[in-house]
């Protein structure tokens, strides 16, 4: 059964640096073709794709992001670290993780519940 | 602004069929295959439809995909109000290496 969870802080202030954790179970990020992805959604607003990791360690990042991000695998291949600097009140929203599987094209299969962070001083 | 186009919103009846569609480019939708998901309210977001037209198991018949060219459709048929949610479309862009959703549609049943 595969599960992901992610955790982090519910409150960080402009500026600072936010680092949120997807523990996941049921796979592992050291078998071949396992990707996992970060997506987040302000209140109200569609989806944003943010950042993608690869069990061989290959990294995507959203092109409009990508200065700001950071995705990580932990050595257990059953966490994934995303961080984000100079946070903003615009990137208040709720943060999934999600895992990418791949049929004949990538499709997100199994998403964490969500976590949801409030950026305000 | 999304990169992938879907209506905003769209309603129909209970029983009746409805479709959603998803507009892209060749880069993403025109090359690619296209996954749908649903997000009933407060919840996360759940896979419906992978690969154009494919249903993971547990997912009713009356969800339905297809692609032409650039677009995509989602099909939903036999509508109940359980069905009222935001749905979005998406694919990896292979030619910007990233992931593309559409900006969402909602769905009312009247």
């Amino acid at each position: 059964q595969v599960t992901l969870k992610e955790s982090g802080p519910a409150l960080v202030k402009p500026t600072q640096t936010l680092t949120l954790t997807c523990t996941f179970s049921g796979f592992s990020l050291s078998t071949s073709a396992m990707r996992v992805s970060w997506i987040r959604q302000p209140p109200g607003k569609a989806l944003e794709w943010l950042a993608r990791i690869d069990w061989d360690d290959d990294k995507f990042y959203s092109t409009s992001l990508k200065t700001r991000l950071t995705i990580s695998k932990d050595t257990s291949n059953t966490q994934v670290v995303l961080t984000m600097t100079n946070m903003d009140p615009v990137d208040t929203a709720t943060y999934y993780c999600a895992r990418l599987n791949y049929g004949l094209w990538y499709y997100f299969d199994y998403w964490g519940q969500g976590t949801l962070v409030t950026v305000s001083s | 602004q999304s990169v992938l186009t879907q209506p905003p919103s769209v309603s129909a009846a209970p029983g009746q069929k409805v479709t959603i569609s998803c507009s892209g480019s060749s880069s993403n939708i025109g090359n690619n295959y296209v996954s749908w998901y649903q997000q009933l309210p407060g919840t996360a977001p759940k896979l419906l439809i992978y690969d154009n037209n494919k249903r993971p198991s547990g997912i009713p018949d009356g969800f339905s995909g297809s692609k032409s060219g650039t677009s995509a459709t989602l099909g939903i048929t036999g509508l109940q109000t359980g069905d009222e949610a935001d749905y979005y479309c998406g694919t990896w862009d292979s030619s910007l290496s990233v992931w593309v959703f559409g900006g969402g549609t909602k769905l009312t049943v009247l």
